[in-house]
Formats: C-alpha cells, sequence, structure tokens
C-alpha cells in the first residue's frame, strides 16, 4: 500500500516560485513513477508532468516546460514539484500521484497573488 | 494531443436509479500492446480524485461492483447499477494511451435530485 503526504498550502505572489512536496510511505520513492496532476476551478484535472517508468527519464507537459522541475530525494524518500514564475492562473490544487494514477496525495492549494 | 469529451456535464440522479457517463476521444485509445489504457475517476466533495476503474472494465480494489466500465475505440461507458447517496460528486475519464500528455475529459457532475 502507498501512501501519498504532502505539504501544506502556499501562498505566494505573482513572480515567485513554490514547491510542493509529496512523502512516499509503504514504498521507495525511487520505486514509483512519481507523477503530478493539478486541479484549477475553470480547467478541471491537468496533468503536468511525471517519470516514464520506461527510462525513468521525467516528462513534462508543453503548457509548463521551462517552468516546472520534478525531483526526487531518495534519503527522504520525498518527491518535489517546483514551479517558478507564477501567475494567477497558478493557483489550484496539486496532487502527487502514481504513474497508474492509483494512489493519490491529499493535495496541496496553491495561491497566487498579485 | 488526445481530446477527452465526456456527456452529460451534469446528471441528475434518483437515489436507487442506474446512471450512465458517456465519454468520447478524439482518436483511438487502443495501443500498440493491445491494451486500452482508459481510466475512470470519481471525485467526492473535499476529497482527492480516486481511481474506479482501469484499462476500460476493470475495478479498482474496494470499488463497489454497482460500477462498471465499457466500450473500446473511441467510445466508452461508466455505469452505476443503482445510485447511493455516497455516489455524488464529479466522474472524470482519462486516457494514457498516447502519452504525453495524460488527458481527462471535463468532469460529469453527478448530484441527486
Amino acid at each position: 500500500q502507498v501512501h501519498l503526504i504532502q505539504s501544506g498550502a502556499e501562498v505566494k505572489k505573482v513572480g515567485a516560485s513554490v514547491k510542493v512536496s509529496c512523502k512516499v510511505s509503504g514504498y521507495k520513492v525511487s520505486e514509483i513513477s512519481m507523477h503530478w496532476v493539478r486541479q484549477t476551478s475553470g480547467e478541471g484535472l491537468e496533468w503536468m508532468g511525471g517519470i516514464d517508468p520506461v527510462d525513468g527519464e521525467t516528462v513534462y507537459a508543453e503548457k509548463f516546460q521551462g517552468r516546472v522541475t520534478m525531483t526526487e530525494d531518495t534519503s527522504t524518500d520525498r518527491a518535489y514539484m517546483e514551479l517558478s514564475n507564477l501567475i494567477s492562473d497558478d493557483t489550484a490544487v496539486y496532487y502527487c500521484t502514481t504513474k497508474e494514477l492509483d494512489y493519490w496525495g491529499q493535495g496541496t492549494l496553491v495561491t497566487v497573488s498579485s | 494531443d488526445v481530446v477527452m469529451t465526456q456527456s452529460p456535464l451534469f446528471l441528475p440522479v434518483t437515489l436507487g436509479q442506474p446512471a450512465s457517463i458517456s465519454c468520447r476521444s478524439s482518436q483511438s485509445l487502443v495501443h500498440s500492446d493491445g491494451n486500452t489504457y482508459l481510466n475512470w475517476f470519481q471525485q467526492r466533495p473535499g476529497q482527492s480524485p480516486r481511481r474506479l476503474i482501469y484499462k476500460v472494465s476493470n475495478r479498482d480494489s474496494g470499488v463497489p461492483d454497482r460500477f462498471s466500465g465499457s466500450g473500446s475505440g473511441t467510445d466508452f461507458t461508466l455505469k452505476i447499477s443503482s445510485v447511493e447517496a455516497e455516489d455524488v460528486g464529479i466522474y472524470y475519464c482519462m486516457q494514457g494511451t498516447h502519452w504525453p500528455p495524460l488527458t481527462f475529459g471535463p468532469g460529469t457532475k453527478v448530484d441527486v435530485k
């Protein structure tokens, strides 16, 4: 059984960066191909990127290319998603999830204000 | 990118009655490995999404058997044989055949009449 516990809500200014963490228990983070999905009120569920289990490479959605970085810390079994140059439309709940999307974190609300 | 559409977007239901949600993809979801990577998710109010069905018709562990998935190619259906109060929420279909990106439908909101 995989459990994913995310960091708490964040409030950021336009132009800033945010880094959301996802603690894995039950498995090692290196055993999970972690993906990130966000949910905005206007766009529903939106895939941001994740690890391709075939080659271990991280793949990002074109929309977020250049602004998002997904990393892992195997010493703490944590995955991270950092989004830079925030705009107000980045206000959303961000979820970590497994590649098969069968396990999800509880979500992290990121609010971007001017 | 594969575009996923759902209908209806809002589904008022009567408890104890059946319900059905349609999902269509802009291209066939049959993968070269022979599988069809079409999933269904339920999102109850205030909760994270939960996967109900994977590869068209396989129920996840703990999912009641009143939920069933069917379809092929570009047309898929999620059925609830007898709606219960706990089924209220938003239902999403999602394709994983032609990734990246993974793409979701817009969601169908299920609520009691």
